[in-house]
């Protein structure tokens, strides 16, 4: 029933491995992305994925990678983890570029 | 200047009473509106948008929006505890997916 899913809810792991993010969505929706929320609750968008066009916010660091097998997934790779890391990452989905958007229940991400 | 700013707050009302929230942005081509609410532990969840200037209500929840002031808030009737959360705006321009910008949120707490 869940209309985008993320796996797994937690994540804790030690600095310098590389770990990935699965989200699935199943409303059909055409858009897809990935927020990190950090510690101060600021919400604050990494990727967006719409008809195969990736938009990277230039302020995320290449260590972190979009990987989109089809419309209704979007995972995220990150590469060499790093303290400044740890987060709850968001994925979302909406109808078409600028809908509002549907939140998965984001993965808590911890850096040990 | 930040892009999208909201009192953190905490905003405190009695239940029953009217909870006024706002937001303000700086981008003059900013074309579409959402309220979020995020309550702790949680993942946002979309309580209005709004694209056109005017009032839009939805139960005891109305958005205004003045583009020429670049403000808009969200004015939810008859508070009940339940409303207890943090209120998130964002802002979009339109066509442009990766430039959905959030304000760091509202913290509200309606006393019983």
């Amino acid at each position: 029933d869940t209309a985008v899913s993320q796996t797994p809810k937690y994540l804790v792991t030690q600095m310098g491995n590389d770990k990935s993010i699965k989200c699935e969505q199943n409303l059909g929706h055409d858009t897809m992305y990935w927020y990190k929320q950090d510690s101060k609750k600021f919400l604050k968008i990494m990727f967006s994925y719409n008809n195969k066009e990736l938009i990277i916010n230039e302020t995320v660091p290449n260590r972190f990678s979009p990987k989109s097998p089809d419309k209704a997934h979007l995972n995220l790779h990150i590469n060499s983890l790093e303290l400044g890391d740890s987060a709850v990452y968001f994925c979302a989905s909406s109808l078409d570029t600028n809908q509002p958007q549907h939140f998965g229940d984001g993965t808590r991400l911890s850096i040990l | 200047q930040k892009e999208v700013e909201q009192n953190s707050g905490p905003l405190s009302v009695p239940e029953g009473a009217i909870a006024s929230l706002n937001c303000t942005y700086s981008d003059r081509g900013s074309q579409s509106f959402f309220w979020y609410r995020q309550y702790s532990g949680k993942s946002p969840e979309l309580i209005m948008f709004i694209y056109s200037n005017g009032d839009k209500e939805d139960g005891r929840f109305t958005a205004q929006l003045n583009k020429a002031s670049q403000y808009v808030s969200l004015l939810i009737r008859d508070s009940q505890p339940s409303d207890s959360a943090t209120y998130l705006c964002a802002v979009n321009r339109l066509g442009n997916n990766n430039d959905m910008r959030f304000g760091a949120g509202t913290r509200l707490t309606v006393k019983p």
